[in-house]
């Protein structure tokens, strides 16, 4: 149980190009999810959280017309990195809290790794 | 602001052997959760284990337990007969007792696992 999927795990785009990234949990429901960025042999930063229904909340510094994000079911939530350039290269993580099973513990996806040439 | 510090980049263990990762963190709170992942190299972030403040017990789960110490703000991660499948970045967490609170990370701990 607690799955959460990610896809695509990997894109590769041209720059000015926008790329969508679907975090899904497959076996729960979640109210709130969250989307971070890792760098190479870096920690996980959160770049915001998702709630169904409603706007996301982006930590400061995100900016967040180019990093869209759409919480639009229980079980679906988007990451829309906009006009996309080199340095949005990075591997983006989703999580997923479960809202029946407790709300201390969460769920990570896969990860999508994102390469802007 | 709540911090969560790991100091050891890298450790390394011999395979069957015990080896302590250190964390300590920072807050005000008095309800809060901390929580280890393990990074393997497929990058797929898994829950190690995880503690409640509230509880004095120290958690465990089969080789892994913690050493929860709340007044010192230490939360350090035991892994006992280490297996070649542990070599991992481990990641300490900090999450703050309420609905949609984040969570915060260390800036994790490099095992390698030697045979």
């Amino acid at each position: 149980g607690a799955v959460v999927s990610q896809h695509p795990s990997r894109v590769i785009c041209k720059s000015g190009t926008s790329v969508k990234i679907e975090c899904r949990s497959l076996d729960f429901q979640a109210t709130t999810m969250f989307w971070y960025r890792q760098f190479p042999k870096k920690s996980l930063m959160l770049m915001a959280t998702s709630n169904e229904g409603s706007k996301a909340t982006y930590e400061q510094g995100v900016e967040k017309d180019k990093f869209l994000i759409n919480h639009a079911s229980l079980t679906l939530s988007t990451l829309t990195v906009t006009s996309a350039h080199p340095e949005d290269s990075s591997f983006y993580i989703c999580s997923a809290r479960d809202r029946m099973r407790g709300r201390e513990t969460q769920y990570f996806g896969p990860g999508t790794r994102l390469l802007v040439l | 602001a709540q911090t969560v510090t790991q100091s050891q980049p890298e450790m390394s263990v011999q395979e069957a052997e015990t080896v302590t990762l250190s964390c300590t963190y920072d807050t005000s709170e008095s309800d809060y959760y901390l929580f280890w992942y393990k990074q393997p190299p497929s990058r797929q972030m898994i829950l190690v284990i995880r503690q409640e403040a509230y509880k004095q017990q120290n958690a465990t789960e089969n080789r892994f337990s913690v050493n929860f110490q709340k007044a010192a703000k230490s939360f350090s991660l035991k892994i006992s007969d280490s297996q070649l499948g542990d070599a991992a970045m481990y990641f300490c967490a900090y999450r703050r007792g309420g609905a949609t609170n984040k969570l915060i990370f260390g800036t994790g701990t490099l095992l390698a696992v030697q045979p």
